[in-house]
């Protein structure tokens, strides 16, 4: 059964910058990961989505990498801003069969400080 | 392009009543999932829908929920009797394909008293 980890839990840092959330998944045959955000009260926006053949994917000041030997994604997050305050989570799919479904991890949110 | 549709946002009920929540995806989207996010944690898979075909359902309380997706467009979910620890955000999202990137409601909230 695959588990999804995300550390920490919460973070809290200064305006401007530079940061890293963790995501550590149990069984690394993955089919891709992706990375979504969720805000308050509303449903999650897709941010990057990485295929099991990719390293990385970037998007602006985003930048998602994968290691699935090691069962790791990182998303870093450059010259942070307010705006970016929101709950960001990691959910893997194993596999492409029908049968097969996204697991989520339970969230890192983040708070930056103006 | 419009995004995921989702009605109603919130609903409160009392325990042992029924509520239904409606979806309809994103057009052309052949996969459609229905979520349960409680609140603090990730959300859940309940069922998957490819086109109007279930395509996995096993963690979906069967004894009192309920869904379909006619004619493989928009999908309702059901909840019969409700019970109190059914009180969460219900996700719909769509995919192109079973593999692909997925795309989410902004949810309903579900509050069971």
């Amino acid at each position: 059964k695959q588990e999804v980890t995300q550390i920490p839990a919460a973070l809290s840092v200064p305006e401007g910058e530079n940061l890293v959330l963790n995501c550590s998944f149990t069984d690394s045959a993955i089919y891709n990961l992706q990375w979504f955000r969720q805000d308050p009260g509303k449903g999650l926006t897709s941010l990057l989505l990485i295929q099991s053949s990719q390293r990385e994917q970037t998007s602006g000041r985003l930048n998602a990498s994968l290691d699935k030997s090691s069962g790791r994604s990182t998303l870093y997050i450059a010259a942070s801003q307010p705006g970016d305050s929101a709950t960001y989570l990691c959910a893997v799919k194993v596999g492409e069969t029908s049968g097969s479904r996204l697991t989520f991890g339970e969230g890192t949110q983040l708070t930056v400080n103006p | 392009e419009a995004g995921v549709a989702q009605s109603p946002r919130y609903k409160i009920i009392e325990k042992r009543q029924s509520v239904a929540f409606w979806c309809n995806p994103i057009s052309g989207h052949a996969t459609l999932y229905w979520y349960q996010q409680i609140l603090g944690q990730g959300p859940k898979l309940l069922i998957q829908f490819q086109n109007n075909g279930v395509v996995d359902d096993s963690q979906l309380p069967k004894d009192r929920f309920s869904a379909e997706r006619l004619k493989g467009v928009d999908s309702t979910l059901k909840i019969q009797p409700a019970k109190l620890e059914d009180s969460a955000v219900y996700l719909c999202a769509s995919s192109f394909t079973r593999s692909g990137e997925l795309f989410f409601g902004e949810g309903s909230r579900l509050t069971v008293l």
